[in-house]
């Protein structure tokens, strides 16, 4: 059983475009988050939920917004898609109940290509 | 504030040889410190974690120490295969009212035969 799946795996669209990116886990986690990698493999974070309340809320453009319906699923919609916007965005899951920081689980990523 | 620094990659080494990727952190509270590998085309997942001053971490032959004094976390492995071929982050985690992770640059990593 997969653990955390995101779809699609891949995602080609032309600038201008609204997508949306679905993640779900399995795993009974309280905490999801979204990434962004870059060409560089640099990783950062853009949102985290907790128990489906928003959490963190990087710098990223409004055109980003993320919805969680319940715990188990974290979903990304993107508006008026940029060039920049291309790269592989990464779900991820944790249990934090503990208080303690706790490793995270990552999906296989998007890869969004922006035309 | 709180950051994380890796060795710039990529590191190439030849089979059995030994593996060192320095990381270093800032940190305005007491983080967990985690290594995670990023194997060609998957997601990244955990290689090893330390939670307090002076844990080691180990997991299929690599080991990274919890140094408080030095705020360091270097990973380390006495002979790679490769199959280690992948990209490594260093990372910590803080609860700041909301636990945030901070992921280092990544170092990629390649074994050659």
């Amino acid at each position: 059983d997969t653990a955390v799946s995101q779809t699609p795996k891949y995602l080609v669209t032309q600038m201008g475009n609204d997508k949306s990116i679905k993640c779900e886990q399995n795993l009974g986690h309280d905490t999801m988050y979204w990434y962004k990698q870059d060409s560089k493999k640099f990783l950062k974070i853009m949102f985290s939920y907790n128990n489906k309340e928003l959490i963190i809320n990087e710098t990223v453009p409004n055109r980003f917004s993320p919805k969680s319906p319940d715990k188990a699923h974290l979903n990304l919609h993107i508006n008026s898609l940029e060039l920049g916007d291309s790269a592989v965005y990464f779900c991820a899951s944790s249990l934090e109940g503990s208080g303690r920081p706790q490793e995270q689980f990552f999906g296989p990523g998007t890869r969004l290509t922006v035309l | 504030g709180d950051s994380v620094t890796q060795m710039e990659g990529p590191v190439t080494l030849s089979e059995e040889a030994c593996l060192t990727i320095n990381c270093t952190y800032t940190a305005t509270g007491y983080p967990s410190l985690f290594w995670y590998v990023q194997y060609p085309g998957e997601g990244l997942q955990l290689l090893l974690k330390a939670t307090k001053a002076d844990d080691k971490g180990s997991n299929k032959g690599f080991e990274a120490t919890y140094r408080k004094e030095t705020t360091s976390f270097h990973l380390e492995k006495g002979s790679v295969q490769v199959s280690d071929s992948a990209v490594y982050f260093c990372a910590l985690s803080l609860n700041t009212g909301g636990f945030k992770t901070i992921f280092g640059a990544g170092t990629r990593l390649f074994v050659k035969a």
